[in-house]
């Protein structure tokens, strides 16, 4: 089955710099990759998604990129401020049949002011 | 359009007592996930629904737990016995109809559930 690995496990950058955020997966029929941000004691809460027959993606200050041949996709996050601190979970999944979610370990980003 | 609910959000059960987790999904969404996630740790699958099926249960433990989606009502999931390593948040997710551009799943708050 699928196996995502997240990292790093924990990320710390000054206000205003830029965070990234790596993911690995190993089922090359994933076809979809979400990205999700918990903050204590929350729901998970999606920010960004991507579909294999796209390379980059990006909503304001979020941008994700994908790497099929490599089977990687990064979470990028420029000109970052203390509210995206949070634990962000990368997410890999089949679409056809509205398949389940397997999660990485999650990242957990301080935002240091 | 309310979100996913779900209830109770605080759930203390002892050693050896049913746990009972209630899921409703969002409006017009037939396909309902359970996932659980551990303290510092992140989620993992354990079940997927669909109206009076179960689709995968791949990731729920083959003792003591169970899921049903009835055809009226909230999906349920049912914990009988729990033991203290049953404590955790358990998450549910629904999304709309497969076959969609994208499988986006909105979760719910969560229950957390401990076991003394």
């Amino acid at each position: 089955g699928e196996n995502v690995e997240q990292h790093p496990s924990t990320l710390s950058v000054q206000e205003g710099d830029s965070a990234v955020i790596k993911c690995t997966y190993s089922d090359s029929a994933s076809n979809y990759f979400p990205w999700y941000k918990q903050e204590l004691g929350k729901r998970p809460q999606l920010i960004i998604d991507i579909r294999s027959n796209v390379g980059e993606k990006k909503d304001q200050r979020i941008a994700v990129t994908l790497n099929k041949t490599a089977k990687h996709f990064s979470l990028h996050i420029t000109e970052t401020q203390p509210e995206d601190s949070a634990v962000y979970f990368c997410a890999a999944s089949i679409i056809q049949g509205a398949q389940k979610l397997v999660f990485g370990q999650g990242t957990r980003l301080t935002i240091n002011p | 359009n309310a979100g996913v609910m779900q209830n109770p959000r605080h759930l203390v059960r002892r050693r050896g007592q049913e746990a009972r987790l209630r899921c409703s999904p969002m409006k017009g969404h037939s396909h309902v996930y359970w996932y659980r996630q551990l303290p510092e740790e992140g989620l993992k699958f354990m079940v997927y629904l669909q109206k009076e099926n179960i689709i995968d249960e791949s990731g729920m433990p083959k003792e003591r737990f169970s899921a049903e989606f009835p055809k009226e009502g909230p999906s349920i999931l049912r914990i009988q016995q729990v033991v203290r390593g049953d404590s955790a948040a358990y998450f549910c997710a629904s999304s709309p109809l497969a076959g969609g551009p994208r499988n986006e799943q909105f979760f719910g708050p969560g229950t957390r559930l401990t076991v003394l």
